[in-house]
């Protein structure tokens, strides 16, 4: 089955910089990938998803890279706020209906 | 928008006791799904379907049962509840295999 690897765990920066957050997966049929964003008492909601006949993607600040050769895509938010202070799950299907998840990674925006 | 409701924020309940968790989505959706999420673990699936009475073992199936009698309608079952299944629970949708999962806000519960 897929393996979704997500790196880092926890991430601070500071209000205004960028961050990137790192996924490897283990399939290289893998060929959809999406973000979700977690706020504190809610469920996963998706932020922006990428699919293997591209190479990246961009929703205002947020964007997704992919590396197909290298089996990693990573998420990148540029002039972050307060706001984006959230866990956020990168994942790649494990089979046609099943996505595997990354293990999170928890944002932290200081003003 | 899409909508995906689970029946209830927090539940507790005792252990040995049948649990039963209500997931409904309004989109005529063909998959449905149940994660439970635990610090550090990440979402892990526990169950799937992805048509009216069908169902797959997900990867921590054991514990569980699920039911999917309507569409609409995917329902979680804990058997004989254990402490270890304190977690929380979230049910998500999905049109097809490669289309966005929608989560609802999940469950979080207790078993003392």
């Amino acid at each position: 089955g897929e393996n979704v690897e997500q790196h880092p765990s926890t991430l601070s920066v500071q209000e205004g910089d960028s961050a990137v957050i790192k996924c490897t997966y283990s399939d290289s049929a893998s060929n959809y990938f999406p973000w979700y964003k977690q706020e504190l008492g809610k469920g996963p909601q998706l932020i922006i998803d990428i699919r293997s006949n591209v190479g990246e993607k961009k929703d205002q600040r947020i964007a997704v890279t992919l590396n197909k050769t290298a089996k990693h895509f990573s998420l990148h938010i540029t002039e972050t706020q307060p706001e984006d202070s959230a866990v956020y799950f990168c994942a790649a299907p494990s089979g046609y209906s099943t996505l595997t998840f990354g293990k999170g990674t928890m944002l932290l925006v200081s003003p | 928008d899409v909508k995906v409701t689970q029946s209830s924020r927090y539940l507790v309940k005792r252990t040995g006791e049948k649990v039963f968790l209500e997931c409904v989505q309004d989109m005529d959706h063909e998959n449905m799904f149940w994660y439970r999420q635990d610090p550090g673990l990440g979402l892990r699936l526990i169950y799937f379907s992805y048509d009216v009475k069908m169902k797959e073992k997900g990867d921590i199936p054991e514990g569980y049962s699920v039911s999917r009698e309507k569409k609409e309608r995917f329902s979680l079952i804990l058997e004989s509840a254990s402490t270890n299944q304190t977690s929380m629970y979230l049910c998500a949708s999905s049109f097809r295999g490669d289309q966005p999962q929608h989560f609802g806000d999940g469950t979080r519960l207790s078993i003392l």
